[in-house]
């Protein structure tokens, strides 16, 4: 099955400052890579998400980049703000009726003022 | 808010007993899904239902198990609790089967403590 691991486990940075979290998967046949943001008490919420077909998405702040031949992907967040403090997981699935996500482990982002 | 919602937000029970955890979809979305939670593991797929079918299974124990009804909504049975079930459990909903690239929106989760 499909094996997501995720890098750091922590990153603190401070306010301004750019964030990057790198996401490694197995199975070659993954073609969709969501990301999800976690805030204390609260459940997942995806904030981007990639397929195979594309090599680069961005949305405001936040970019995903993903390489298919190297099988991995990132996250990266600009001009970070302490509202962007939260857990991050990164996740793979592919395109098939019955398969599901595959989450990494996560990442806490602690933004400094 | 995702538009998923979980009943109850909290549930603290002895070892042994049977709890059941509810979920409603977002309106539309006919697939369910079920996801455990702990600190060593991480979010753990455990079963997906579509328009009342099981259409898969991940790490779920033989005591869990769950139903999605003819209204779309899904509830989870936990039986005969060890200390070790206790976690966040999580309900995310999608539009359709389709594939597993389905966009998944998560519930506000529920918070299960086994003492």
């Amino acid at each position: 099955g499909e094996n997501v691991e995720q890098h750091p486990s922590t990153l603190s940075v401070q306010e301004g400052d750019s964030a990057v979290i790198k996401c490694t998967y197995s199975d070659s046949a993954s073609n969709y890579f969501p990301w999800y943001k976690q805030e204390l008490g609260k459940g997942p919420q995806l904030i981007i998400d990639i397929r195979s077909n594309v090599g680069e998405k961005k949305d405001q702040r936040i970019a995903v980049t993903l390489n298919k031949t190297a099988k991995h992907f990132s996250l990266h967040i600009t001009e970070t703000q302490p509202e962007d403090s939260a857990v991050y997981f990164c996740a793979a699935s592919r395109n098939s009726g019955y398969s599901t996500l595959t989450f990494g482990k996560g990442t806490m982002l602690l933004v400094s003022p | 808010d995702s538009g998923v919602t979980q009943t109850p937000k909290h549930l603290i029970t002895a070892t042994g007993q049977r709890v059941t955890l509810r979920c409603s979809p977002r309106s539309g979305d006919l697939s369910v899904y079920w996801y455990q939670q702990s600190l060593d593991q991480g979010l753990q797929f455990l079963i997906q239902y579509y328009n009342g079918e099981e259409r898969a299974k991940g790490n779920i124990l033989e005591r869990f198990s769950a139903q999605q009804f003819p209204d779309l909504h899904s509830e989870l049975n936990l039986s005969s609790l060890e200390l070790g079930d206790s976690a966040l459990y999580f309900c995310a909903s999608s539009v359709a089967l389709a594939s597993g690239t389905d966009t998944q929106y998560f519930g506000p989760g529920t918070r299960l403590t086994v003492l």
